[in-house]
């Protein structure tokens, strides 16, 4: 079973406007959130985490959102930039276990010049 | 170096062969990841070493995988008898084992023909 979902498999925005990722999970018992950005031909690079502690969390143009009740997370950038075109997948993992994180299926995101 | 460094970084292989693929962590991590990314699929956990505890191998595929981890640091991921299907990018990771984020290598293209 899936336990780290990302629906959309693609997202088109244009240069300068937001660029929104949605992630799902289902396992209550995660309580640490990844973000990574996955260029081709190269290894995941991490971008931004969160923990279950907050709802927020921002860094530079990257913000990450968490709602814990609808088992919910996005990452918004703004403003997005053709460099962002890339992959991205969400992961979780929890703390009180192994640190083992799953990873969702991913989300192409192209940024439109 | 300072990252994660995996080799081959290419391999063809023969069905039916033996491969090995290797992986050298960030010097002091004490987690290690193995993933794979099928062609348009997520990253999918294989494995996960943390210092001396057993490992989770909850991922691996069949009795064909293996992994070993030497001296808490190098890794070996072994596929015995390859099949067509387990061509893939084999992506190996590391973190300090806290709540943190894991480190991604270029991963190594693995071609069964």
């Amino acid at each position: 079973d899936q336990q780290v979902k990302q629906n959309s498999p693609s997202l088109s925005v244009q240069e300068g406007r937001i660029s929104i990722l949605n992630c799902d999970y289902t396992n209550s018992m995660f309580d640490y959130f990844l973000w990574y950005k996955k260029y081709p031909a190269e290894g995941p690079t991490f971008l931004i985490s969160i923990s279950s502690i907050k709802d927020k969390n921002e860094d530079g143009r990257f913000t990450v959102f968490l709602n814990k009740s609808a088992k919910h997370l996005s990452l918004h950038i703004v403003p997005s930039q053709p460099g962002d075109s890339a992959v991205y997948f969400c992961a979780a993992s929890s703390t009180s276990g192994t640190y083992k994180y799953i990873f969702g299926t991913g989300t192409r995101l192209k940024v439109l010049a | 170096g300072a990252g994660v460094s995996q080799s081959p970084s290419n391999k063809v292989t023969e069905k039916g062969k033996d491969v090995e693929l290797r992986c050298d962590p960030i010097s002091g991590h004490t987690a290690l990841y193995w993933y794979r990314q099928s062609l348009g699929q997520g990253l999918e956990f294989l494995i996960y070493f943390q210092g001396n505890s057993a490992p989770d191998k909850s991922g691996l595929p069949s009795d064909r995988f293996s992994a070993e981890r030497t001296g808490g640091s190098v890794s070996t991921l072994t596929i015995q008898r390859t099949q067509q299907e387990d061509s893939a990018v084999y992506l190996c990771a590391s973190s300090s084992g806290q709540a943190g984020e894991a480190f991604f290598g270029q991963g190594t293209r693995l071609t069964v023909v």
